[in-house]
Formats: C-alpha cells, structure tokens, sequence
C-alpha cells in the first residue's frame, strides 16, 4: 500500500501561533487519517476525513483534503508546548484491503 | 477501555536469543497490526491479522520473524534467532474495520546486544 508523504520534516514554532503541515499521497483513497506521536509513546488518533470531505474541524484542528492535488494539510491553531510531538498522515487506500502504512511524519516543536 | 496493551515495555537481549513480544488488543476490534519504528526507516507495517487470520505478512522482514493470534485477544510477535538490527520499537495496534482509527499500545523498546 502507499504511504503519505509528511511535509515538512521538521517544524518550530513560536507558542501561540499556528503550524500548518501537509501530507500528499499517490492512489485514491477512502479516507485520511492524522495521527500525533508524543516521545515514546504510541501513535494517537486525531482525526479522520473522508474522501467526499473537503475541510473538517476538530478542537484546534483544521484538516483539508483535496482529492485532485492528492493532498492535505492539518493545521493546529494557537499552538501549545503540549501541541510538541510529530505528526503523522495515513491513507486509507480504496478497496480498504491493505493496512495503513505512514511516512516519517512531521516533527513539531512548540518553543514557549 | 484499557486500550492496546503491549508487553514488555522494555526487553534487552544478546544476540541468538529468541524474543516474544505480547499483545492484547481492545476487544471487539477485528483488526490487528504489528509495526517497527526505528530512525532510519520511519515506522514499517509487518504484518496485520483480520478475525485471527494473517492477511498480509509481506512486510515482515525475514524468516526470523513470525506472528500469530491464536485468539481475538491475543496476539505474539517473535523473532528467532535475534540480531542487533532487530533493536527498534515494536507497536501494536488495533481497529474495528480496516481503514478505521487504529489504537495503538505504547510499545516494546527492543534492544538486541
């Protein structure tokens, strides 16, 4: 199965300012999934977006999905020092036979 | 919900031993993955189980490694005989229907000497 590509590899931020990353990807997909990973831990759900979705919302987070580019971007709003992990984007590719595969993921760092 | 539990958290082994990671996954979900991450490969599928059955094992790297479920609620992962290269984290995660949010365990940190 394809991965998601994250972009970019690595992000640092002011707190309280916003941090976009984005994610592409190759073949048609169901959904897409984001995921977040804290140091040591296991990878967490964030939020899914369905292929017929364009935008959806969730807390501080904002997913867009664009289908044609094959591509979409989270972005978390009034970053916090919490909000530090890496992130990680996942396509569920159509026929939904194949297990999620991830790429490397963003690495965000929220300076207080 | 006690969520993916994964055990050990930690293991330490030489090299030629046999290792057995151990994982419980939320009941009632169907799936089961077995992923490795390490820094220089990112986090790997190798291999995930529909209803107890393997489905896909081609991410598994060598003979020397082998999973089973013998239950829904249980699952092993083993590697035999071990080698330095095997050091890296082990995920185990689980969903209700593939393409579903996956729960993940924290992990086994892997270190073969």
């Amino acid at each position: 199965s394809q991965q998601g590509e994250e972009d970019p590899q690595a992000l640092s931020i002011q707190e309280g300012e916003n941090a976009t990353m984005n994610c592409s990807y190759k073949t048609s997909i169901n959904n897409l999934q984001w995921y977040r990973q804290n140091s040591g831990r296991g990878l967490v759900h964030l939020i899914l977006i369905r292929s017929n979705e364009r935008e959806k919302h969730s807390g501080r987070l904002r997913v867009t999905l664009d289908t044609s580019k094959k591509s979409s971007s989270l972005l978390i709003t009034a970053s916090r020092a919490a909000d530090t992990a890496s992130y990680f984007c996942a396509p569920g590719h159509r026929g939904g036979a194949d297990g999620l595969t991830f790429g490397k993921g963003t690495h965000l760092i929220i300076q207080p | 919900d006690a969520g993916v539990i994964q055990s050990p958290r930690h293991e330490v082994t030489e090299m030629g031993q046999e290792v057995t990671l151990r994982c419980k996954p939320i009941s009632g979900h169907d799936y089961l993955f077995w992923y490795r991450q390490t820094m220089m490969r990112g986090l790997e599928l190798l291999i995930y189980f529909n209803n107890n059955v393997p489905i896909d094992d081609s991410g598994m790297p060598e003979d020397r490694f082998s999973a089973k479920m013998p239950n829904a609620s249980f699952s092993t992962l083993k590697i035999q005989p071990s080698e330095p290269r095997d050091s890296a984290v082990y995920f185990c995660a689980s969903s209700l229907v593939n393409n579903s949010p996956l729960h993940f365990g924290n992990g086994t940190r892997l270190t073969v000497t």
